[in-house]
């Protein structure tokens, strides 16, 4: 069965820590994503990554960063998070040249 | 990105049809997509179609697209209050990576 897995459903941080949001998928998957969710916002592209070490911005990439240094693993790190990230993040993955893209189950992150 | 609009509330009585409608700007879209998001969950894929296509039916869903004026639905028949979830709309070009989303529809199905 297919697997996308996120390392937290909740997460509560302090302003100005680093955070990371890992993300793991089992289907061999060339695409990785990290999106963010809020209400009345939908869902808007932080950053994505087609291949290992490779990482392109989406819509929103101010105040994240991403890592990528093994296949199956995309990481969203907030450098100081801020209390306008807290959020829902989701990370999805995809095969090259397929059309449909997993999700995995979401991180609530909550920044006090 | 290019625009998808959705409206944002739908309200239905269990068993009638819900329609959910989508609008997209980017011409070049080759995929549609339909997802579900149940309370608490990551988005499930529903349905897909391409942009060569206008109807594609699985089982209750029925999708139509017009792509003359870039009008996409999701027809959902004898909807249950399993139904009652976030539906999202999205969109990608043949030759991008990511998918483009709208805000999303809440529809509520009542007793």
């Amino acid at each position: 069965d297919v697997k996308v897995t996120q390392s937290s459903r909740y997460l509560v941080k302090r302003t100005g820590e680093k955070v990371f949001l890992e993300c793991v998928q089992d289907m061999d998957h060339e695409n990785m994503f990290w999106y963010r969710q809020d209400p009345g916002l939908g869902l808007r592209l932080i950053y994505f990554s087609y291949d290992v070490k490779m990482k392109e911005k989406g819509d929103i990439p101010e105040g994240y960063s991403v890592s990528r240094e093994k296949k199956e693993r995309f990481s969203l790190i907030l450098e100081s998070a801020s209390t306008n990230q807290t959020s829902m993040y989701l990370c999805a993955s995809s095969q090259r040249g397929v059309t449909e893209a997993f999700f995995g189950q979401g991180t609530r992150l909550t920044v006090v | 990105g290019e625009d998808v609009e959705q409206s944002l509330f739908l309200s239905v009585r269990e068993g009638d049809s819900s329609v959910i409608n989508c609008t997209y700007t980017d011409s070049s879209s080759t995929y549609l997509y339909w997802y579900k998001q149940e309370p608490g969950a990551g988005l499930q894929l529903l349905t897909y179609i391409f942009s060569n296509m206008d109807m594609k039916q699985d089982q209750r869903l029925t999708v139509l697209l017009n792509k003359k004026d870039k009008h996409l639905s999701l027809r959902i028949a004898d909807t249950q209050t399993g139904d009652s979830a976030i539906y999202f709309c999205a969109e990608k070009e043949n030759s991008g990576y990511a998918l483009n989303f709208g805000k999303g529809t809440s529809l509520l199905v009542t007793p």
